[in-house]
């Protein structure tokens, strides 16, 4: 079964701080997402990544960076936390190509103060 | 820019009733379109996937229906269970590997 991990289930931070966002998936998978979900608007994908060290912007990428240094890892960076960042995230995977399924961690609730 | 509408946004129904979730999308030009199942507080878990080329897709009580040049989508569930609570969102996959996702359904059977 393919498994993908998310390094929190739940996070407080302070406005302002750094944040950063682990997931990590054991299938060898190409591609790898970002998404957040929130009540109203569902889930909206800020970046996803093709390969090591690729990226490319979702639609909503402002406030957020990534680095996918290792093909299993992709991690989101919040430079500096806000209020309106308080949200659920979720990170997937999927092998590539347009036949495949994406793969869902479990998700970070993350709470901004 | 492809828009996902999910109709209705919450369903209550007694256990063993068949049900229907429908799904609408604005572009037809997609690649395959996903149903995925979500608990609460939790991530989604993939239930069916159909090809631009298929017309329908089943798994156990599950069938899912392709209708792409009128732009939508049903899930059936035959029998509902109480387990079958949860919240149901449909996604389509269109080019750049981008999944746009409808809002879900929230499903909850009584028992």
């Amino acid at each position: 079964d393919v498994k993908v991990t998310q390094s929190s289930r739940y996070l407080v931070k302070r406005t302002g701080e750094k944040v950063f966002l682990e997931c990590v998936q054991d299938m060898d998978h190409e591609n790898m997402f970002w998404y957040r979900q929130d009540p109203g608007l569902g889930l909206r994908l800020i970046y996803f990544s093709y390969d090591v060290k690729m990226k490319e912007k979702g639609d909503i990428p402002e406030g957020y960076s990534v680095s996918r240094e290792k093909k299993e890892r992709f991690s989101l960076i919040l430079e500096s936390a806000s209020t309106n960042q308080t949200s659920m995230y979720l990170c997937a995977s999927s092998l590539g190509g347009m036949e495949e399924t994406q793969y869902f961690g479990p998700g970070t609730r993350l709470l901004v103060l | 820019k492809q828009e996902v509408t999910q109709i209705p946004a919450a369903l209550s129904v007694p256990e063993g009733e068949n049900l229907v979730l429908n799904c609408s999308f604005t572009d037809s030009a997609i690649y395959n379109l996903q149903w995925f199942r979500q608990d609460p507080g939790k991530g989604l878990t993939s239930l069916l996937l159909i090809q631009s080329s298929q017309r329908e897709q089943t798994s156990g009580r599950l069938n899912a229906s392709l209708d792409k040049s009128s732009g939508r989508s049903t899930l059936y569930i035959a029998a509902s269970q109480p387990g079958d609570s949860a919240t149901y969102l449909c996604a389509v996959l269109a080019s750049g590997s981008r999944l746009t996702f409808g809002e879900g359904t929230q499903l909850t059977v009584n028992p």
